[in-house]
């Protein structure tokens, strides 16, 4: 079973450009989540999709961010336009939604990560 | 809000030394704990995790004990190996929310031969 993968590995674009990064979760996984880790400090949240849904976006630093899983498939984050402190490492993750027995469906489920994108805005 | 604490790295170690990285963390409720590693060249992977207070994760040699009392979840290794050459990365989930992770900055770990 293929697992998450992100594109681009890397990316650099210089200032006021604009980026899109690309997530396909695991094939049937409904949540899928992008996080993003910028150079020595925590890995943080971003937002949260349940299928097509945005679930919690809470994360999103400013309106310069838009992430879309239209079909709730795959994911894009577009970065317009791109700032200097925007560098960093971009992960996404995924994890089904999976009932428990007599519980209805939970969804506390491991996150699979991809190998995140490395974006460097010059 | 919720936040997680852990060692300034790297950890620099010979071959089959004792390994403790630790970590703290603060959050509302009761949440789940993890450590995630991340290979070099890789993406994040579950290392181990702990659902409930006095838990023990265990995976790979590693293990981690969920102490609320000092709510702690310290990763630990008998014996590393060069292999373990990583960042680790412990978070945890808070249980009344959708499970988003809430990461410490990573610890580099460097075992030499």
């Amino acid at each position: 079973e293929a697992g998450v993968t992100q594109f681009p590995s890397h990316s650099v674009i210089e200032k006021g450009q604009t980026v899109t990064l690309r997530c396909d979760p695991i094939s049937g996984h409904d949540n899928l989540y992008w996080y993003r880790r910028v150079m020595g400090k925590e890995i943080k949240f971003l937002l949260h999709f349940v299928k097509e849904s945005k679930q919690d976006e809470s994360g999103m630093p400013n309106n310069r961010f838009l992430a879309e899983r239209t079909g709730g498939t795959y994911s894009t984050l577009k970065v317009q336009p791109a700032e200097l402190e925007d560098s960093g490492v971009y992960f996404c993750a995924s994890s089904p939604i999976v009932g428990l027995a007599g519980a209805g469906p939970s969804i506390y489920n491991e996150q699979f990560f991809g190998p995140g994108t490395r974006l460097t805005v010059l | 809000g919720n936040s997680v604490t852990q060692m300034e790295g790297p950890v620099t170690l010979s071959e089959e030394a004792f390994l403790t990285i630790n970590c703290t963390y603060t959050a509302t409720g009761y949440p789940s704990l993890f450590w995630y590693v991340q290979y070099p060249g890789e993406g994040l992977q579950l290392l181990l995790k702990a659902t409930k207070a006095d838990d023990k994760g265990s995976n790979k040699g590693f293990e981690a004990t969920y102490r609320k009392e000092t709510t702690s979840f310290h990763l630990e290794k008998g014996s590393v190996q060069v292999s373990d050459s990583a960042v680790y990365f412990c978070a945890l989930s808070d249980r009344s929310g959708y499970s988003t992770l809430t990461f410490g900055k990573g610890t580099m770990l460097l075992v030499s031969p």
